[in-house]
């Protein structure tokens, strides 16, 4: 089964700071991986995803990722935070079948301190 | 191009009422899944239908059913409500299934609250 282990449920910056959200995956096949981003009274906005072309991802407002298959890994990362990213962050994986689902982290809840 | 559309946004529901939630998924998109959202289970999928036929479902009490109509547009039901049942639910839609149509597309939620 799959499933997704996101370490860390807060996780505070400093504006300008380097922002790194683990992310480690469980999955019997090749997975699709998925990192979203929820504001507040908000659903989830797609940041990026991997779909087992390049390893490093790049997706919207400066954020990237990069496939680890070693270590079963896919750590979100943008070098320099800002205020607008506080939010809640969430990791997902999903397996290429007929009907998909998302299996979801438990979320990590970015601050940004001024 | 409009994104999903969750009717309505917020719910209050007694104890052992029922309740339908509404999904109009992106233009030409035929996949609907549904999600339930609380802080002790985090995201958990619910159901997801595709061309009106439901193709996988989560690990929810029958309580819990959805459907899907021609128009792609999805309804969800919870009958005999409980309290664990406040949440937000979350629809999603994709274009279509398989390996090219693995984005998802959320849309605002309906904020469910049985008291």
């Amino acid at each position: 089964a799959q499933s997704v282990t996101q370490l860390g449920s807060h996780v505070s910056v400093s504006e300008g700071a380097l922002v790194l959200l683990r992310c480690n995956y469980s999955s019997s096949v090749p997975p699709y991986l998925f990192w979203y981003v929820q504001y507040p009274n908000q659903g989830l906005q797609l940041l990026l995803k991997y779909t087992s072309a390049a390893t490093l991802v790049k997706g919207i407002n400066g954020f990237e990722a990069e496939f680890k298959k070693s270590e079963t890994s896919f750590h979100l990362t943008k070098p320099s935070a800002h205020m607008s990213d506080a939010a809640e962050y969430f990791c997902a994986v999903s397996e290429v079948q007929g009907a998909q689902k998302l299996v979801f982290g438990q979320g990590t809840r970015l601050t940004i301190n001024p | 191009k409009a994104g999903v559309t969750q009717t309505p946004r917020y719910l209050i529901k007694t104890r052992g009422q029922q309740v339908t939630l509404s999904c109009s998924p992106i233009s030409g998109h035929r996949s609907v899944s549904w999600y339930q959202q609380t802080p002790g289970q985090g995201l958990q999928f619910l159901f997801e239908y595709f061309s009106e036929t439901q193709r996988n479902k989560g690990n929810f009490p029958g309580r819990f059913s959805g459907r899907q109509f021609s128009n792609s547009r999805s309804e969800m039901n919870v009958s005999t409500l409980e309290l664990g049942d406040s949440a937000l639910y979350l629809c999603a839609s994709r274009f279509g299934q398989g390996a090219m149509n693995t984005e998802a597309f959320f849309g605002q939620g309906t904020r469910l609250t049985v008291v």
